[in-house]
């Protein structure tokens, strides 16, 4: 199986500051990536899938980059809606989580 | 609008059984795969099973393989998972969710995710 392993698990930070969560596949996932946003209580949502595409109506100060095995997510200017917990997905052989990144503003 | 609306979670004794549904509206649901994902409480997200848009091919994961089984009505626009022989290991949030997009291997990334239904298995 592919493991995922992010970091940070726990990320504190302020209204307007550029963050990055880093994502590493246990081997190469090519660019089979994606990244989701859950709050609590919410089903996740995707925002970026294939590394770097961004999905619909999401804001684009959320980018993603990488490839291989290493892969990150940036948030370019935060914002207080963006309180949640993010999640990576490789989906190149079956499908496995990161677990998770909490992201306190 | 597209929506996936689980149902079917409740308390069940260990060993016992359980069928989850999901109903989709708002695409044509034959034309998608569909997966099950869960999350135990305070945990992360695991995949459990994905079913083609005919539902002649299914696959699942290891800690569930030969206990539960992924089907589909595509008459009734509904996606079930049929769960025996439950375990404490199996309590969580049960999402349905659709294909987005998937790799040359055949597993996916997911949008839109269900509002999920807790199981919990206990005596």
């Amino acid at each position: 199986d592919i493991q995922m392993t992010q970091s940070p698990s726990t990320l504190s930070a302020s209204v307007g500051d550029r963050v990055t969560i880093t994502c590493r596949a246990s081997q190469s996932i090519s660019t089979w990536l994606a990244w989701y946003q859950q709050k609590p209580g919410k089903a996740p949502k995707v925002l970026i899938y294939d590394v770097s595409s961004l999905e619909s109506g999401v804001p684009s100060r959320f980018s993603g980059s990488g490839s291989g095995t290493e892969f990150t997510l940036t948030i370019s200017s935060l914002q207080p809606d963006d309180s949640a917990t993010y999640y990576c997905q490789q989906y190149d052989t079956y499908s496995t989580f990161g677990q998770g990144t909490k992201l306190e503003i | 609008e597209v929506q996936l609306v689980e149902s079917g979670g409740g308390l069940v004794q260990p060993g016992g059984s359980l069928r989850l549904s999901c109903a989709a509206s708002g695409f044509s649901f034959s034309g998608y795969w569909m997966h099950w994902v869960r999350q135990a409480p305070g945990k992360g997200l695991v995949w459990v099973s994905r079913i083609n848009n005919d539902g002649r091919s299914t696959l699942y994961a290891d800690s569930v393989k030969g206990r539960f089984t992924i089907s589909r009505d595509n008459a009734k626009n509904t996606l079930y998972l049929q769960m025996n022989s439950l375990r404490a290991e199996d309590t969580a949030v049960y999402y349905c969710a659709r294909a987005g997009g998937c790799s040359n291997a055949g597993a996916c990334w997911f949008d839109p995710w269900g509002q999920g239904t807790l199981v919990t298995v206990s005596s």
